[in-house]
């Protein structure tokens, strides 16, 4: 079975420049999310999807963060303009039907720097 | 405000031994615990998870342990191996529809 896939794996931009992110989930999972780590902390949640509905996007910064997944299955995530603290690696991962026990499964991640 | 804290950034373990990686939360609400595993360059992959309604889930190797009054998890890997070395992080989520809250990672390194 076919993991989690994000491209690209890695991108350098410069601030205030615009970049996308682009994630295909595990054939048949519901459940889509994009998480920010940066360097030295934990994975931060940033938007939840079920199927092409936003569940909860409260900790993602509405002014230059912007995310879809118009048919319930891929999902990009874009960045606008692009700030210093913006470089992180930003996680995809999926779920069968995103409830409580229900595993998350990880792409390997886009690893962006913002010079 | 963190809710769930690894204070061990990083562990050095002996081969064979055994390794215990602590993680501590704040939030009451968190209903269901997580530790997943990071080896450098690829995403977190999941390992061992623990309901709020028990207090030991065991598989294989790797055990965790959960104090609900002291807002309390650890997972303890036994017999400790060279593949083990990797980034532990502790997960925690409440009910409901929301992601999980990860603490910063402990780095394990087991030594042969």
């Amino acid at each position: 079975e076919a993991g989690v896939a994000q491209s690209p794996r890695y991108k350098i931009i410069e601030k205030r420049q615009s970049v996308a992110f682009w994630c295909n989930p595990i054939s048949g999972h519901a459940t889509l999310y994009w998480y920010q780590q940066i360097l030295g902390q934990g994975p931060k949640l940033l938007i939840q999807f079920q199927n092409n509905g936003v569940v909860d996007d409260s900790q993602l910064p509405k002014d230059r963060f912007s995310a879809e997944r118009l048919k319930g299955v891929d999902s990009t995530l874009k960045i606008q303009p692009a700030k210093l603290e913006d470089s992180a690696v930003y996680l995809c991962a999926s779920s069968l039907v995103g409830t409580l026990t229900d595993t998350q499964y990880f792409g390997p991640g886009t690893r962006l720097t913002v010079l | 405000d963190q809710q769930v804290k690894q204070n061990s950034p990083s562990l050095s373990v002996q081969e064979g031994r055994i390794s215990i990686l602590n993680c501590d939360y704040t939030n009451s609400m968190f209903d269901y615990f997580l530790w997943y595993k990071k080896y450098p360059a690829e995403g977190p992959t999941f390992l061992i998870s623990i309901s709020s309604i028990k207090d030991k889930n065991e598989d294989g190797r790797f055990t965790v342990f959960l104090n609900k009054s002291a807002k309390h998890l650890s997972l303890h890997i036994v017999p400790s191996q060279p593949g083990d070395s990797a980034v532990y992080f502790c997960a925690a989520s409440p009910v409901g529809p929301d992601g999980l809250t990860f603490g910063k990672g402990t780095h394990l390194i087991i030594q042969p």
